[in-house]
């Protein structure tokens, strides 16, 4: 059974490029969540998709969107990167009734140069 | 913004000893979970209590939950090197919606 994987695992950027980051959810799960981690931080969420929509956002602003495909796949998009995008990008996929517990990939290391 | 605050920020003990961090939040919740993380890779769920649970166990691992003083605590017995990771407490207000919200996570150092 596939756990959450990620790609690209490593991303170099420069300053007001655009990355698209993907996450494949463990088998059977629904709802993929994203999460930003700043080196020494803990994880912040960024928003969550059920059913191919936005379910819930956090504190973050428009540059961040995201997609969710019919087979439950989900991407983060990042427009005009700055520097302090520079961070771990977690995805974590769950069940989106009854189990309450995410299952976390390994993560995307973005450098904004 | 962070939930609350893991204590201590590092800790760091031989092979053997027990390991004991604490997590505060600042809102009511729905569960709490506990995540470790290696060398700034992917999570790893340990543990989840719910609001309703005061104690639970998972092999070498207990946690407990005191909603009244917003705190809950991770002891890691019989530590190993392999337990080296920092561990994050994580909380989940509203329930169906999986929103979790991170701690800012104890820095555990076990050595042989």
């Amino acid at each position: 059974d596939a756990g959450v994987t990620q790609s690209p695992t490593h991303l170099i950027k420069t300053r007001g490029q655009q990355v698209t980051l993907r996450c494949s959810p463990k088998s059977g799960h629904d709802t993929v969540s994203w999460y930003q981690q700043a080196l020494g931080q803990g994880p912040q969420f960024i928003f969550q998709y059920y059913e191919e929509e936005e379910r819930q956002r956090g504190n973050f602003p428009d540059r961040f969107s995201g997609h969710q495909f019919p087979n439950y796949s989900s991407e983060l998009n990042v427009n005009a990167l700055l520097l302090g995008d520079s961070a771990l990008y977690l995805c974590a996929s769950s069940f989106s009734t009854g189990q309450e517990t995410q299952y976390f990939g390994p993560g995307t290391r973005l450098l904004v140069l | 913004s962070q939930q609350g605050e893991e204590d201590p920020q590092a800790l760091s003990i031989q092979e053997g000893e027990n390991a004991t961090m604490n997590c505060s939040y600042k809102t009511s919740i729905n569960n709490l979970q506990w995540y470790r993380q290696n060398s700034g890779r992917g999570l790893v769920h340990l543990i989840l209590i719910r609001s309703n649970e005061r104690e639970k166990h998972s092999g070498r691992l207990r946690v407990t939950l005191d909603t009244s003083k917003k705190s809950s605590s991770l002891l890691i017995t019989a530590s190993r090197a392999a337990d080296t990771a920092s561990y994050f407490c994580a909380t989940d207000a509203a329930p169906g919606f999986q929103k979790l919200v991170f701690g800012t996570g104890t820095r555990l150092l076990v050595s042989p």
